[in-house]
This record gives C-alpha cells, structure tokens and sequence, in this order.
C-alpha cells in the first residue's frame, strides 16, 4: 500500500518564509507532486521532482530525497493569497495515478 | 478555453437513489480520475480511465460506476449501494505518461444526501 505524512496545519506571517514536509511509503515510486487548494476551490499543480534535488518555480520550490523517502515545498515571501491547503501526492506504480497526501492547511497572517 | 467541466456544481440525492456526476474535458487528454474529497481530508481515488473503453478501480470503487465511451467523457454515478454519498467530488485529466505535465481538475460536484 501507499501511505503521505505531511503536517495538518502550518502558520505564517506575511513575507515570511515555510516549508511543507512530506514523507511517503509507496511500492513503487514515479514522482512527487505538489497542488495547492483554496477553500471550495479546485486543486491546482505546482510542482513535480522526479529526481533527487531541488525545483524552483518562482517564489515556490520543491525538494525530494529518494533515499529518505522524503520531500518538501517551500514558499518564500508569503502573501495573504497563499492561505490555501497543499497536498502532496505520488505516483505509486507507474504514470497512471496519483495518491494523495490528507493536505497541510496553511494560514498566512498579516 | 480548454479545460475540465464538471456539472452540476450542487446535488441533492435522497436515499436509494442513484446520481449521475458529468464530467467533460476538451483538453485533448489521455486519462481522467474521480476523486472523493471529505471535510477537511484529502483526496481518495474513486475510479480512473487512461483510454477509452477501459477503467481501473481506485482505492475506494465500492458504490461507484463508471464508463468511458469517449475520449472527452468520464460519468462518475454514485449508486444506493453506497452508504455515505456526501462528499465534494473532483474530476481530473491528464496526459498519460507525462508525469511532470500534473493533472488539470474541474470546480467539483458538491454531493449532498437528503
């Protein structure tokens, strides 16, 4: 089976920095998305590592260790309009699904 | 525009009734998902399809029907067999095997048992 851990809640205050982390148990891995949610709101893609290292996509980055099983995304210069929920998926075994993590609420605060 | 469109936005169902969820894409995609999105939870993978005719169980199929008769459409219907309907579900799609391409979401069906 598969199993994500990644924190329930996480605040912030405006131009701030923070960092999500993820953890995963899979049998099989082909990657690490990231999406982000607002309230009622579709999810929407930020990022994908499917190798080790770092992914930068303006004030968003993501990091993945295969060897620890482990990734995290970092948003830099937080803006009120980042107050939304991030999920972590992985694609367990192979380019035909995505399982998601239960999602980290992030509250930025002036 | 491309993109995902999911009707109707809000459903009522009463008990022992089955609902029809649309969902139609004009992104010219492989592969589309049903998820199941509870309060405060993440999302739990229903059924998905990477090509026409053909659909795979996800983690949480029992109650769920599906069908795939063309590329652009993917009907997600929520049968009297499932006991706890009411739920915010998400359609996606998807490229299939371009793992960095992400999948693009419709605005949901928000379900509710009355």
């Amino acid at each position: 089976g598969q199993s994500l851990e990644q924190p329930s809640e996480v605040t912030a205050v405006e131009g701030a920095i923070v960092q999500i982390n993820c953890t995963y148990q899979t049998s099989g891995f082909y990657g690490l998305s990231w999406y982000q949610q607002h309230d009622g709101g579709a999810p929407t893609f930020l990022s994908y590592n499917g190798l080790d290292g770092l992914e930068e996509t303006g004030r968003f980055s993501s990091f993945l260790s295969r060897s620890d099983s482990y990734g995290y995304l970092l948003l830099q210069e937080l803006q009120m309009k980042d107050s939304a929920s991030y999920f972590c998926a992985v694609m367990p075994g192979g380019y035909n699904k995505l399982i998601f993590g239960a999602g980290t609420r992030l509250a930025v605060h002036p | 525009d491309g993109g995902i469109t999911q009707s109707p936005k809000y459903l009522f169902r009463k008990e022992g009734q089955n609902v029809t969820l649309s969902c139609e894409q004009n992104l010219n995609h492989d592969a589309m998902y049903w998820y199941r999105q509870d309060p405060g939870q993440g999302l739990r993978l229903i059924y998905y399809s990477q090509i026409v005719n053909d659909f795979q169980k996800g983690d949480i199929a029992e109650g769920y029907s599906v069908s795939r008769e063309k590329k652009e459409s993917f009907p997600l219907t929520v049968t009297s067999a499932q006991k706890n309907p009411t739920a915010f579900y998400l359609c996606a799609s998807t490229l299939t095997g371009a793992a960095n391409y992400g999948y693009t979401f419709g605005s949901g069906t928000r379900l509710t048992v009355v």
